[in-house]
């Protein structure tokens, strides 16, 4: 199954400010997802990001504050923008891991604190 | 009416004994069904998938799928201490996407 690497693992960041974060995924794959977990909760969808198209994004999430990348096939990037405390929370990103009804594999997460 | 209804816990179980899990989902046309287990600080990995109607073993977990009845749990036989985690219920939607219950943190108790 894909290996994702994902950074920064961990920032602290001032309110007002924005985070990128990356993943690059080991091999080609047409799909991959961004979710958010906030403190103590399941997982939340953020937004598809499609390869060669905008990201899709799930009701509650807009471009403006998660915009994302997708340059090529292995590679994207969750931008959290104009930052606020209730941005803190862990963001993973999450790739499927090959047959149509098999897993998702996931990101090892950054814990994002905001202050 | 949430898309996945996971019984949130949280489990306390003795070591040996069988862990219990449940979730119900609200769309029939749901094909594929996941559990994944997210120890604390961790990422969520996946240890079981199942999609046609019946029981799916691997090793100590069993996971459980009734399509009539829109259910699917999951079963830790001979539970250990090392099992003791949250896990998550999720479904692949008709897009690809996945969408998870709240989680049943387990512990298991030595």
């Amino acid at each position: 199954s894909a290996v994702i690497s994902q950074k920064p693992s961990r920032d602290i960041c001032q309110r007002g400010t924005s985070l990128t974060i990356q993943c690059q995924v080991d091999s080609q794959v047409t799909m991959m997802f961004w979710y958010r977990q906030q403190p103590g909760q399941s997982l939340t969808l953020i937004a598809t990001a499609n390869q060669g198209s905008e990201a899709t994004y799930e009701s509650g999430f807009v471009i403006d504050k998660f915009p994302i990348s997708r340059p090529n096939l292995t590679f994207s990037t969750l931008t959290v923008s104009n930052m606020s405390p209730e941005d803190s929370s862990i963001y993973l990103c999450s790739v499927p891991q090959g047959q149509d009804l098999g897993g998702y594999t996931f990101g090892s997460g950054t814990r994002l604190t905001v202050v | 009416q949430k898309e996945v209804e996971q019984n949130s816990g949280p489990l306390s179980v003795p070591e040996g004994a069988i862990a219990s899990l449940n979730c119900t989902y609200s769309d029939r046309g749901s094909q594929s069904f996941f559990w994944y287990r997210q120890y604390s600080g961790k990422s969520p990995e996946l240890i079981m998938f199942i999609y046609s109607n019946g029981d799916k073993e691997d090793g100590r977990f069993t996971a459980q799928l009734n399509k009539a009845s829109q259910y699917v749990s999951l079963l830790i036989r001979d539970s250990q201490p090392s099992d003791s985690a949250t896990y998550l219920c999720a479904l692949k939607t008709n897009d690809y996407k996945l969408s998870f219950g709240a989680g049943t943190t387990v512990t298991v108790r030595a």
